[in-house]
């Protein structure tokens, strides 16, 4: 099984600033199309998740410029340019190269 | 609006059965594959299983092989979930998802499973 690591699991922000999740696998999910088998979501308090960045780098419909997805392989990065109140949450990144289709662990996000 | 309802969750012994719905509208559901993800109470998220367009083919997480089965209604626009032989650690949150392109792009609400005598 692919296994997916986030860091860090917690993170404080303050409004206005940047913030900046990392996540890993445990192996390349790098597609022979050139695209990243890699997506991110935010889990809003008492929500379901939400798609925000798909195939690494793509911004789902709706999301807003401040979020960004990078990284190709095996290291990938979500960033937020700015953060806003709305965006506190548990965020995760998941791999679906292969089955099972496995989560990281999540990252809380909340306001300082 | 595009929209995924879960039902079916509630309260089961250990080693009881449950049979967990998803009700799909406002999209064409025989271009999707679809698939369930949990949560257990305060915990992360734990893809279950998938099944493509026609329901040729099913994927199933390792722990719930044998016990679960995912199919799905294209005439009904419905996916289904039959939980057998349950177990306390399959409690949580069972999410019915919209999945495209390596991502689940539409979420349900979740409906709640709670395994406990």
């Amino acid at each position: 099984d692919i296994v997916m690591t986030q860091s860090p699991l917690s993170l404080p922000v303050t409004p206005g600033e940047p913030a900046s999740i990392s996540c890993r696998s445990s192996q390349s999910l790098l597609r022979s199309d050139g695209y990243n088998s890699l997506s991110w979501y935010l889990q809003k308090p008492g929500h379901s998740p939400q798609l925000l960045i798909y195939l690494g780098s793509n911004r789902a419909s709706g999301v807003p410029d401040r979020f960004s997805g990078s990284g190709s392989g095996t290291d990938f990065t979500l960033k937020i340019s700015r953060v806003e109140a709305e965006d506190v949450g548990v965020y995760y990144c998941m791999q679906a190269l292969q089955s099972p289709i496995t989560f990281g662990p999540g990252t809380k996000v909340d306001i300082k | 609006e595009v929209q995924l309802v879960e039902s079916g969750g509630g309260l089961v012994q250990p080693g009881g059965s449950l049979r967990l719905s998803c009700a799909a509208s406002e999209f064409t559901f025989t271009n999707y594959w679809m698939g369930w993800v949990r949560q257990a109470p305060g915990k992360g998220l734990e893809w279950v299983a998938n099944v493509v367009e026609d329901g040729s083919r099913k994927f199933y997480l390792d722990s719930v092989k044998g016990r679960f089965t995912i199919s799905r209604d294209n005439g009904k626009n419905s996916v289904d979930l039959q939980m057998n032989s349950l177990r306390p650690e399959d409690s949580g949150l069972y999410y019915c998802a919209r999945a495209t392109d390596a991502r689940y792009d539409v979420w349900g609400q979740g409906t709640l499973v709670t395994v406990s005598s």
